[in-house]
């Protein structure tokens, strides 16, 4: 079975520009969360989708959207783009998402800011 | 809100030395525990994870961990480490039974273990 793919990989957007990121979870996982990682900050929580639905959101601007299409197949989107949104993206998948599931990685995107 | 703290940011260890990375969490309820690993240029892996039932629960590649509700922790455990397990270890943390935190994993900030050969 394939694993979570994330594309892209890298990314070099500069300051004030948007971008996209896109996220195919495991065949038959309904649920898509995504992380940011950051030295500084470590591994955060950004949001959660189950069934095209946002059921959980950490605590990012509003600059830091999501949404989840009909086949489970997840993006992020984050708008107006500050150096400090340079970070590796996270994507993971589980079943249903609920607290006994598992959570598969992604590789990430890793994203530059200049 | 729940918090992970992992006591060490770098561990340097020798090869057939034992390994033990401590991991602590602050949220008093149902808890669900997990462990990953980052080896370098790959994405994060599950190593083992605890629901409920035997405290100590076994991973893979000889890894173990001991859930001590009383003392809020789930330390990861190795009797002997190789040098495939230079790696970045990740404790995690979800909050069982609360809906508000689905499909949420809160993270320890990591500990990097280096295994000379």
């Amino acid at each position: 079975k394939a694993g979570v793919t994330q594309t892209p990989r890298y990314l070099i957007k500069t300051r004030g520009q948007q971008v996209t990121l896109s996220c195919s979870p495991i065949s038959g996982h309904r649920s898509v969360s995504w992380y940011q990682q950051t030295p500084g900050q470590g591994l955060q929580f950004l949001f959660e989708y189950f069934s095209e639905t946002q059921r959980n959101k950490g605590n990012f601007p509003g600059r830091f959207s999501g949404r989840q299409f009909s086949n489970s197949r997840s993006e992020m989107n984050v708008s107006t783009l500050e150096l400090g949104d340079s970070a590796l993206y996270l994507c993971a998948s589980s079943l249903r998402g609920d607290y006994t599931d598992t959570q598969y990685f992604g590789p990430g995107t890793r994203l530059t800011v200049l | 809100a729940q918090s992970v703290s992992q006591h060490n940011h770098h561990v340097i260890l020798s090869e057939a030395a034992s390994l033990e990375l401590g991991c602590n969490y602050s949220y008093g309820g149902t808890v669900n525990l997990f462990w990953y690993v980052q080896y370098p240029g790959q994405h994060l892996q599950l190593l083992l994870k605890y629901f409920s039932g035997d405290p100590l629960v076994k991973g893979i590649k000889g890894f173990e961990a001991e859930f001590i509700k009383s003392k809020f922790s789930f330390n990861l455990r190795k009797p002997s480490v190789q040098w495939s397990d230079t790696a970045e270890y990740f404790c995690a943390v979800n909050e069982g039974l609360r809906g508000s935190t689905l499909g949420r994993l809160y993270f320890g900030r990591g500990t990097q273990l280096t295994v000379w050969p």
